[in-house]
């Protein structure tokens, strides 16, 4: 069993629709990255989290450490935002763990 | 430019030839780490790094070997890559602070395939 899950897996909105995704870990750890996966491969970091709550333009993230459980938003999507969104979590020590990434299609 | 580079980006190789993928980064960062992606399985890492001539293993380590003798350059080594090896390869940095690992700067990737 993977230590972190991400749902769904695959995404499909209309354009302006809010957008969330989840993740849920099982382990104990220090931070939860969000990452952007461009169709053309490269990967840019969105948020480091370690508690509460980040935003980034259109762009929310939340983590609840009691319930292991972070959420990424999207507020007002557009076909730009279409990619790949990886969870990952940092455990002591700085090794990171990654979901398998929820696929995101935005529809003009 | 702050960034983070890979070479080559694309490797065809066969099985048993060493090679290295180097990756250098300009932003003065003290961690760099090495993952690779593969379908159905995500991103994984494999070797990172604390600083210099601090490196530990990821999660797959088997198979490859990694040096940081200076701060900017993290090379990936595959002393003897096999067909399982073929890989899309990321090379990242970012700094610490107390919580841990700040935001990653990734590198392009380097599509890697072992014949």
């Amino acid at each position: 069993k993977n230590e972190v899950e991400q749902s769904p897996q695959n995404l499909t909105a209309q354009e302006g629709e809010f957008i969330t995704i989840n993740c849920s870990y099982s382990v104990g750890i220090s931070a939860l990255h969000w990452l952007q996966q461009h169709p053309g491969g490269g990967i840019v970091s969105l948020f480091m989290l370690s508690s509460g709550k980040k935003k980034h333009g259109r762009l929310i993230a939340t983590i609840n450490i009691q319930e292991k459980h972070s959420s990424l938003h999207i507020t007002a999507s557009h076909p730009r935002d279409s990619a790949v969104y990886i969870c990952a979590v940092t455990r002591t020590g700085n090794q990171f763990y990654f979901g398998t990434g929820t696929s995101l299609t935005v529809i003009p | 430019e702050a960034q983070v580079t890979q070479n080559p980006r694309y490797l065809i190789t066969v099985t048993g030839k060493k090679l290295t993928v180097t990756c250098s980064q300009n932003m003065n960062h003290e961690y760099m780490s090495w993952y690779r992606q593969d379908p159905g399985l995500g991103l994984r890492q494999i070797y990172y790094s604390m600083n210099v001539e601090v490196t530990d293993k990821g999660d797959v380590p088997e198979g490859y070997k990694v040096s940081r003798k200076e701060k900017r350059n993290f090379p990936l080594i595959l002393e003897s890559p096999s067909p399982n090896q073929t890989s899309l390869y990321f090379c990242a940095s970012s700094f610490q602070g107390r919580q841990g690992v700040y935001e990653q700067f990734f590198g392009p990737g380097t599509r890697l395939t072992v014949l």
